[in-house]
């Protein structure tokens, strides 16, 4: 069957780095997602990767490890406004998306 | 660019009445919607994937005569939930493809609240 993990919940505080985890078992792989999540909201894209390494954008990069089946977002400088649910999603050999549960981050003060 | 809308964002309505979602990509051309259902803290799931002129694909489990899909054009994706029930009640979100692009990103609407009572 297909599976992506993530966990379910982070805290981290306002200043700070956090990673965030993501390993998946899928049929087929033509790149792998991460959207952030506000409550009540629907997902808003951040990042793609379909090769190996390392992608960075502002504030937040995105690795992958096709070979490990592994990504991670990666939030530094963390606002307040980061608090979301950040989810991560593979498209495989059909293109259909397939997606994890979620990690909600809670940002403290 | 890619801004995909959906009306209504949130609706009420009585057990056993329908209600249509209309989902619309402003910018561009879709030729692939999606049509996700999200119920509180928990994922995104798909329902159906919906490709313009042709019948809609349901994913398993979900009642195709009960979500009638239409995608009527390369910019209108329709969700009609038939004969709702309390258990329908859920936060519907809606994605386009756009065809000019070739990494597959899926651009989501707003979503829809829905809430049957």
């Amino acid at each position: 069957g297909q599976n992506i993990d993530q966990p379910t919940e982070m805290t981290a505080t306002e200043g700070a780095i956090v990673q965030i985890n993501c390993t998946y078992q899928t049929s087929g792989f033509n790149g792998l997602f991460w959207y952030q999540q506000h409550a009540g909201e629907a997902p808003t894209f951040l990042s793609y990767n379909v090769l190996d390494g390392l992608e960075e954008k502002g504030r937040f990069s995105s690795f992958l490890s096709r070979s490990k089946g592994y990504s991670y977002l990666l939030l530094k400088e963390l606002q307040m406004k980061d608090s979301a649910s950040y989810l991560c999603a593979v498209l495989d050999s059909n293109y259909q998306l397939i997606w994890g549960a979620g990690t909600k981050l809670i940002i403290k003060p | 660019g890619a801004v995909v809308s959906q009306h209504p964002s949130w609706v009420i309505c009585k057990s056993g009445t329908s209600v249509k979602i209309e989902c619309r990509s402003l910018d561009f051309q879709a030729t692939t919607m999606f049509w996700y259902r999200q119920f509180p803290k928990q994922s995104l799931m798909l329902m159906a994937t919906s490709n313009e002129g042709s019948k809609a694909t349901y994913e398993q489990g979900v009642e195709k005569d009960k979500f009638l899909i239409n995608h009527a054009s390369l910019t209108l994706s329709t969700l009609t939930v038939t004969s709702a029930h309390p258990e329908d009640s859920s936060f519907y979100i809606c994605s386009a493809r756009d065809r000019e692009r070739d990494y597959y990103e899926q651009y989501f609407g707003p979503g829809t609240r829905l809430t049957v009572t």
